[in-house]
């Protein structure tokens, strides 16, 4: 059975912390991983990795696949109170089913100003 | 540009009820995913639909949860006689089913269980 995990589950930092959320995977049909923002609560894409784009950058967040150690970070520089959300990693991994994603329990960051 | 339209937002029902969700997708998107995510768990595949077609329902229960997307009109999800552990939030999400396109999410159906 496809697994992916999240750590750690909670994380509470200050404003302008730097912080470093991790998510591992077991599959057996990689395709691409996937991290959501999920405020309130309709999941917001932030970013997709593949084996052909294993670094995505946007403003201050970040993220790296290492397909090697069947994992992946996403990095927040100089959070914000807005960046509290729960971080969802998923991995699509459904042989022919696009957009069948395993997702993890979840990273609930709270920013406090 | 309307993103995935979930309505209700909210749903009530008493075990043994019918809860029937309803999910508008991206305009121009024609593939539809559900997913369910029970408290304090990750969000659960359940399936994956074309027009009047289902390509993948392995994630969902055997018993009383249906779902199709009509030629027109939005997709549902039909869960018939609902019991007390079928209360979670429902999300719908859509893609125009390219391989490696992100999918778009709903704001989900928050489905209680009296």
């Amino acid at each position: 059975e496809d697994k992916v995990v999240q750590s750690p589950l909670s994380l509470v930092v200050h404003e302008g912390d730097t912080v470093t959320l991790n998510c591992s995977y077991e599959v057996t049909n990689f395709r691409s991983l996937l991290w959501y923002k999920q405020e309130k609560k309709a999941p917001t894409f932030l970013f997709m990795l593949t084996s052909s784009g294993i670094e995505k950058k946007s403003g201050r967040l970040s993220s790296i696949l290492d397909k090697k150690e069947l994992s992946s970070i996403l990095n927040i520089t100089a959070t914000q109170t807005g960046d509290s959300a729960i971080y969802l990693c998923a991995v699509d991994a459904g042989g022919t089913s696009y957009g069948k994603l395993t997702f993890g329990q979840g990273t609930i960051l709270t920013v406090h100003p | 540009n309307a993103g995935v339209m979930q309505n209700p937002r909210h749903l009530v029902r008493r075990r043994g009820q019918e809860a029937r969700l309803r999910c508008s997708p991206v305009k121009g998107h024609s593939h539809v995913y559900w997913y369910r995510q029970l408290p304090e768990e990750g969000l659960k595949f359940m399936v994956y639909l074309q027009k009047e077609n289902i390509i993948d329902e392995s994630g969902m229960p055997k018993e009383r949860f249906s779902a199709e997307f009509p030629k027109e009109g939005p997709s549902i999800l039909r869960i018939q006689q609902v019991v007390r552990g079928d209360s979670a939030a429902y999300f719908c999400a859509s893609s125009g089913g390219i391989a490696n396109e992100k999918l778009f999410f709903g704001s989900g159906t928050q489905l209680s269980v009296l």
